[in-house]
């Protein structure tokens, strides 16, 4: 069975650093480019980031830039989201996400159950 | 990038259909054949319904379908059942590899 599982969510304060990990299991996870995607309460989703299968490459949504780093690491199967500089509206549910590459391209087809992130003074 | 929009709401008695709309852009949903759609249950991850437009994958049923027409992107479940009641998210492909989610739509059966 093809599972995500997220982890290192909490409550921080503003200016405060967190680091989110995924668990990658039940398919070859070197031979997916993954994203990084959030939920704010009573939201919709919004975009993070998308990382090469071989994790050379990680692109970032503009809101988050500079802030964020992705980290791979195909010999542990886990994928990690380093973010710095949290801001209030950081607040959400963090989900990893397997992009659906040539049989589904362009789609988000395998999503973790996500870790809540709060960040609040 | 801004949030593709969708209404609020939709509703419709079990056995009808409904129809849900995506507007963006000639800058995302106009300009790629890169639409998916996901269904959201409360507390639950978003799931992917369709991909590409129109495609489903394998275990969606067929009453779910979408369609395209310039800048705005649709989704129509029909047969509607009580287990459609959900959330319901297009995004869109808008190049340099970046990605934009919907503004998200609460279906309600009747």
């Amino acid at each position: 069975q093809e599972q995500l599982v997220e982890s290192g969510g909490g409550v921080v304060q503003p200016g405060q650093s967190l680091r989110l990990s995924c668990v990658a299991s039940g398919f070859r996870f070197s031979d997916h480019n993954m994203h990084w995607v959030r939920q704010a309460p009573g939201q919709g989703p919004q975009w993070l980031t998308f990382t090469w299968s071989d994790g050379s490459r990680t692109y970032y949504a503009d809101y988050v830039t500079a802030r964020f780093t992705v980290v791979r690491d195909n010999s542990k199967n886990t994928i990690s989201l380093q973010m710095d500089s949290l801001r209030v509206e950081d607040t959400a549910v963090y989900y990893c996400v397997r992009d659906g590459q040539q049989l589904m391209p362009f789609s988000l087809d395998v999503w973790g159950h996500g870790t809540m992130v709060t960040v609040s003074s | 990038q801004s949030a593709l929009t969708q209404p609020p709401s939709a509703s419709g008695s079990a056995g009808q259909s409904v129809t849900i709309s995506c507007t963006g852009t000639s800058s995302d949903v106009g300009g790629y054949d890169l639409v998916s759609w996901y269904q959201q249950h409360p507390g639950k991850a978003p799931k992917l319904i369709i991909y590409e437009v129109t495609k489903r994958p394998s275990g969606v049923p067929d009453r779910f379908s979408g369609s395209k027409s310039g800048n705005t992107a649709s989704l129509t479940v029909s047969g509607l059942q009580a287990e459609d009641e959900a959330d319901y998210y297009c995004s869109s492909f808008v190049g340099r590899n970046n990605w934009v989610f919907g503004t998200g739509t609460r279906v309600t059966v009747l």
